[in-house]
């Protein structure tokens, strides 16, 4: 059973850092790209930043270019995003999300864990 | 960088035809077509449809997805008190390299 379970969230102040991690069980992790989504409360889906099989490319949406930096550890089968300067808008439920090769893969989106909760404030 | 349009709701009867639709352009719906994806509240996104239009195992053939150009749609007949839910579509652009997401239909079943 694939199981993708997200830690690492909570409540930081403005201007901040956190790290998100990701542990990932039942599918081959080094064989799969993989993405962060986030949802902000009542409101929907904002892909955040993706990563391919080895690490040697990323994409990320503009909103955190230079603020957050996705990695992976094929070693241990895990996913991070590490945020800093975080906003009042980074605010959300952040998801670790199995993807596929953008350009020519099934999907993005085939599994998804709970998600961990961001809270940014004062 | 501009996501892809949905209708905002979408309200039909029980055992009804629902289409949805999900608007984009040649960089993104009509470059690799639009996945589909089912959140009821509280819990995390499912997916429906990949891309390509086929449905990921164990989900229902009442789910159809099609594409005609830069609008893709979703078709859900035999409307069920559980497929009240939020659907989203997603598309890679090709010249944003982003993943971009429809804002979402709430689909009501009355």
């Amino acid at each position: 059973e694939v199981q993708l379970v997200e830690s690492g969230g909570g409540l930081v102040q403005p201007g901040g850092s956190l790290r998100l991690s990701c542990t990932t069980s039942g599918f081959t992790f080094s064989r799969y790209w993989m993405s962060w989504v986030r949802q902000a409360p009542g409101k929907g889906l904002e892909w955040m930043a993706n990563v391919n099989q080895d690490g040697s490319a990323k994409f990320y949406v503009d909103s955190v270019k230079g603020r957050f930096t996705i990695s992976r550890d094929n070693a241990k089968n895990s996913l991070s995003l590490q945020m800093n300067s975080l906003r009042a808008e980074d605010t959300a439920l952040y998801y670790c999300v199995r993807d596929s090769p953008p350009d020519y893969g099934d999907s993005m989106g085939d599994f998804w864990g709970r998600g961990t909760l961001v809270t940014v404030s004062s | 960088q501009a996501g892809l349009t949905q209708p905002p709701s979408v309200s039909k009867g029980l055992r009804q035809t629902a289409t949805l639709t999900c608007t984009g352009n040649s960089n993104n719906v009509g470059y690799q077509g639009a996945a589909w994806l089912q959140q009821h509240q509280g819990h995390p996104p499912k997916l429906l449809s990949y891309r390509k239009n086929n449905r990921p195992s164990g989900i229902s053939e009442r789910f159809s997805a099609s594409r005609s150009g830069n609008t893709a749609s979703l078709t859900i007949s035999g409307l069920q008190p559980e497929d009240e839910a939020d659907y989203y579509c997603s598309a890679w652009d090709s010249s944003l390299s982003v993943w971009v997401f429809g804002g979402g239909t709430k689909l009501t079943v009355l």
